[in-house]
């Protein structure tokens, strides 16, 4: 099955500053590669996607960028502020059975914006 | 348009009984997947619905079921509880063709005394 790592754990930053989260994956033939930001008291928000046959995608602040060759792909937060403190999480798909998509997910990262 | 709705939001049982979640999805979504969420192990998949058909397991014991109904709503039972079944259970749907995004609910928070 899928292996995902996430790192770093644990990320502190001051608002205005950018935030890189890493995630690597283990199945080369894996193709989609979704973020999910997750906060105190809710279930994961899905905020960037990205599919195999593209290097990197943008939504204002948020990027996200791939290396098929390498198996990683990034989160890129630019100009952060206290609203984006969370936990974020990559994913990677591990199964796909009958047309589903089973991700297996990094372990999270807890970012925290510095106002 | 509604997002995925579970009940209750939070449980607190005891060793031994058994516990029934519920998790409407997004009109028009046909799937739905069940996670644990616990400190230590993260999100783990518990399993997916389709169609009321359980497509994909995940690593659990028998002691965790699920269903889905003809509405696509689906309901997660946990029989004899232990003090580890203790976390957050996430329902999460999705249009279940493909790569298909997941969408979340805010979860049930199941504590075991």
């Amino acid at each position: 099955g899928e292996n995902v790592e996430q790192h770093p754990s644990t990320l502190s930053v001051q608002e205005g500053d950018s935030a890189v989260i890493k995630c690597t994956y283990s199945d080369s033939a894996s193709n989609y590669f979704p973020w999910y930001k997750q906060e105190l008291g809710k279930g994961p928000q899905l905020i960037i996607d990205i599919r195999s046959n593209v290097g990197e995608k943008k939504d204002q602040r948020i990027a996200v960028t791939l290396n098929k060759t390498a198996k990683h792909f990034s989160l890129h937060i630019t100009e952060t502020q206290p609203e984006d403190s969370a936990v974020y999480f990559c994913a990677a798909p591990s199964v796909e059975w009958g047309g589903s998509y089973i991700p297996t997910f990094g372990r999270g990262t807890s970012l925290i914006v510095h106002p | 348009k509604a997002g995925v709705t579970q009940t209750p939001r939070y449980l607190i049982k005891t060793r031994g009984q058994q516990v029934t979640l519920s998790c409407s999805p997004i009109s028009g979504h046909r799937s739905v997947s069940w996670y644990q969420q616990t400190p230590g192990q993260g999100l783990q998949f518990l399993f997916e619905y389709f169609s009321e058909t359980q497509r994909n397991k995940g690593n659990f014991p028998g002691r965790f079921s699920g269903r889905q109904f003809s509405n696509s709503r689906s309901e997660m039972n946990v029989s004899t509880l232990e003090l580890g079944d203790s976390a957050l259970y996430l329902c999460a749907s999705s249009h279940g063709q493909g790569n298909s995004p997941l969408h979340f609910g805010n979860g049930t928070r199941l504590t075991v005394t």
